[in-house]
C-alpha cells in the first residue's frame, strides 16, 4: 500500500527563522512527488520533484528529493508570517492518476 | 479567468438528506478528482474520472456518488448511506496523462447535523 509520511505534524518559529519540512514514501512506482501550500481553503502548488538530488526553488522556498532515500524536504528561509499554512506532499497513486496526500505540516510563524 | 469553482462554500444538513456538491472547471482538462479533507488530515481521495462518462472509486468512496456527464462539471452526491459526512470537501482537476499537478477549487464545508 502507497504511504506518504510528513514531519513534523505541527511547528512553531518565529519570524526570520529557517524551516525544514520533511516528507517520507513508499510507493509502488514512484513517478513524481508534489509539494503544496494550504491556507485555509485550496492547496495551491508550490513544486513537483521527479529527478533525485535536482533542488527546486521558488523566493525563499526549496525542495529536493532523494529517490534512493525515499523522502524530500522543504525549506522555507526567513519565515514570514504569511507563510503559516498547512504544507502538503503528494505522490501519484499507484493507478497513475490521484494523489496519494500525507496528513500535512502545520506551520506557525509567530511576529 | 480560468479555474475550478465550488459551490456552495458552507452548507447544511440534517442526518438522512442526500446533498449534491456543485464543482465546475473551465480549464479544459480532462481529469477530475474528489477529495474529504478531516481536521488534522490530509486528503483522502473520493472519486476520480478521467474522461466524460467514467468515474473509478477512490479509498473512501462508500456513501458518496459522482456523474461526470460534461467535462466541465463533477457534482458529488454525499448520500444518506456516508456514516460521518460532516468534513471539508475538495474538488480539483488536472490534464491527465502524466502531467500530475492538480488545481483545487477553494472547497464546500457541510456540516450534517
Amino acid at each position: 500500500e502507497d504511504k506518504v509520511v510528513q514531519s513534523p505534524l505541527s511547528l512553531v518559529v518565529h519570524e526570520g527563522d529557517t524551516v525544514t519540512l520533511n516528507c517520507s514514501y513508499e510507493v509502488t512506482n514512484f513517478r513524481s512527488l508534489l509539494w503544496y501550500k494550504q491556507e485555509k481553503k485550496a492547496p495551491t502548488f508550490l513544486f513537483m520533484l521527479t529527478s533525485s538530488g535536482i533542488e527546486k526553488k521558488s523566493g525563499r522556498l526549496s525542495s529536493i528529493l532523494d529517490k534512493k532515500e525515499l523522502f524530500s524536504i522543504l525549506n522555507i528561509t526567513a519565515t514570514q508570517t504569511g507563510d503559516s499554512a498547512v504544507y502538503l506532499c503528494a505522490v501519484p497513486a499507484n493507478s497513475g492518476y490521484a494523489l496519494n496526500f500525507g496528513k500535512g505540516t502545520s506551520l506557525l510563524v509567530t511576529p | 479567468d480560468g479555474g475550478i469553482t465550488q459551490s456552495p462554500k458552507y452548507l447544511f444538513r440534517k442526518e438522512g438528506q442526500n446533498v449534491t456538491l456543485s464543482c465546475e472547471q473551465n480549464l479544459n482538462h480532462d481529469a477530475m478528482y474528489w477529495y474529504r479533507q478531516d481536521p488534522g488530515q490530509g486528503l483522502r481521495l473520493i472519486y476520480y474520472s478521467q474522461i466524460v462518462n467514467d468515474f473509478q472509486k477512490g479509498d473512501i468512496a462508500e456513501g458518496y456518488s459522482v456523474s461526470r456527464e460534461k467535462k466541465e462539471s463533477f457534482p458529488l452526491t454525499v448520500t444518506s448511506a456516508q456514516k460521518n459526512p460532516t468534513a471539508f470537501y475538495l474538488c480539483a482537476s488536472s490534464i491527465g496523462g502524466t502531467n500530475y499537478e492538480q488545481y483545487f477549487g477553494p472547497g464546500t464545508r457541510l456540516t450534517v447535523t
